[in-house]
């Protein structure tokens, strides 16, 4: 059975500083990889994936995600983090045979101080 | 592209009593459509999934049911609720293109 882990479970950052929120799976094939967000009231949202490809993945509101199939890591990154970046973010895991059951990490809280 | 409504927004129910929470998809057909449970520090546990009409897989034994009697339409179902049972439950249903799950508002459930 396929499982994520989030291992930081709260992060508190100044505003403009450099982020990084990391995402190990484990599963014996091949992934499609997601982080997703929960801003504070809001539904969860998609933020980037990863199908195939270039391992560099960028998403909405500069976000980007590195996929190190050596590591079976999916790190989420922004350069400059910003106020509104507040909210709760989740790595998740599914086969690469579509419509599978995503599998989740346990999230990590996010709090950017202004 | 598809939207999820999930309803009620928010409830509170004794312990002992039953439960609904009803799912509806729209802008998409034969979705498979998914149950899931975000608690406190464990993230998004799934529930329940389901690839057609009376198709049900249920992930985790549990107090919850759920059915689907429509084709855009997933039920979320429980006869006696447990204190367990608190939590915020998600709709979800994969997207036209496959692959990424798309999520409703979800409904607060506390039972008291």
């Amino acid at each position: 059975a396929q499982s994520v882990s989030q291992h930081n479970h709260h992060v508190i950052l100044s505003e403009a500083a450099s982020l990084e929120l990391g995402c190990n799976y484990s599963y014996g094939g091949t992934v499609n990889l997601f982080w997703y967000v929960q801003y504070p009231g809001q539904h969860l949202q998609l933020l980037l994936k990863y199908f195939s490809g270039d391992p560099l993945v960028k998403g909405i509101k500069g976000f980007e995600a590195e996929f190190i199939k050596s590591k079976f890591s999916f790190n989420l990154r922004k350069p400059s983090v910003q106020w509104s970046d507040t909210a709760e973010y989740f790595c998740a895991v599914t086969s690469i045979f579509g419509n599978e059951k995503l599998t989740f990490g346990t999230g990590t809280r996010l709090t950017i101080i202004p | 592209s598809q939207t999820i409504h999930q309803w009620p927004a928010t409830l509170v129910q004794p312990v002992g009593s039953p439960l609904s929470l009803e799912c509806t998809v729209e802008g998409t057909s034969n979705p498979n459509l998914y149950w899931y449970r975000q608690a406190a520090g464990r993230g998004l546990q799934l529930l329940f999934y389901s690839v057609g009409i009376g198709q049900i897989s249920s992930e985790v034994p549990q107090n919850l049911s759920a059915s689907r009697p429509q084709d855009r339409q997933f039920i979320l179902s429980s006869k006696k609720l447990l204190l367990s049972d608190s939590g915020f439950y998600l709709c979800a249903c994969f997207g036209q293109g496959g692959y990424e799950q798309y999520f409703g508002p979800g409904t607060r459930l506390t039972v008291t």
